[in-house]
């Protein structure tokens, strides 16, 4: 079945650092990507995406693009903030299904 | 515009006793998903709704878990009886529903079980 595979963390990067979080996926036809993010003590909530193939996800300075010759979506920002501690979860939808990868937990020290 | 609520935020019960779950939607929303999420894990799905019908329930573990949406809105989760691996984070989340644009998932802020 359909699978996402994302870089394990913890991932520790200071302030102003850039950030590449990996993520891969297994998927029958062309599934649609996400990315979600989960400060603490709140819920999940989306923060980009992409519904086909070259396509360029934004969303506070993070950006993803589904790239579809290496079945990939990794997630980057160039300047990452204390704010942006989080965890982040890649996920892919495909035939009513929608699927999360395990998460990567980002802490961002000043 | 309303999120998606649940309720009870958090949950203690022993083992072998029964637990429900409660999740209202965002209004309009035809796709409704019950995920576990395990300490440490990504959501996992247990059933997805479309409207009152059941679209996906295949690793909802049935001898245990059941779910409803009756009136194609509102949606419980019953744990019945509870064991100690049960103890994670349940997230409700609801989308549109229908096209590959409109599958944006909407999640609460889930309701922790504890199970001892």
């Amino acid at each position: 079945g359909d699978s996402v595979t994302q870089m394990e963390g913890p991932v520790t990067l200071s302030e102003e650092a850039f950030l590449t979080i990996n993520c891969t996926y297994t998927a029958t036809g062309y599934p649609s990507l996400f990315w979600y993010v989960q400060y603490p003590g709140e819920g999940l909530q989306l923060l980009l995406k992409a519904t086909k193939a070259d396509d360029k996800g934004s969303n506070k300075g993070f950006e993803a693009t589904y790239r579809k010759e290496t079945t990939s979506f990794h997630l980057e920002k160039g300047s990452v903030q204390v704010s942006d501690s989080a965890v982040y979860f890649c996920a892919l939808y495909n035939n009513n299904d929608m699927r999360f990868g395990a998460g990567t937990r980002l802490t961002v020290k000043p | 515009e309303a999120g998606v609520a649940q309720s009870p935020r958090y949950k203690i019960i022993e083992k072998r006793q029964s637990v429900a779950f409660w999740c209202n939607p965002i209004s309009g929303h035809a796709t409704l998903y019950w995920y576990q999420q395990i300490l440490g894990q990504g959501p996992k799905l247990l059933i997805q709704f479309q409207n009152n019908g059941v679209v996906d329930d295949s690793q909802l573990p049935k001898d245990r878990f059941s779910a409803e949406r009756l009136k194609g809105v509102d949606s419980t989760l019953k744990i019945q009886p509870a064991k100690l691996e049960d103890s994670a984070v349940y997230l409700c989340a609801s989308s549109l529903g229908g096209t590959v644009m409109n599958t944006e998932a909407f999640f609460g802020q889930g309701t922790r079980l504890t199970v001892v």
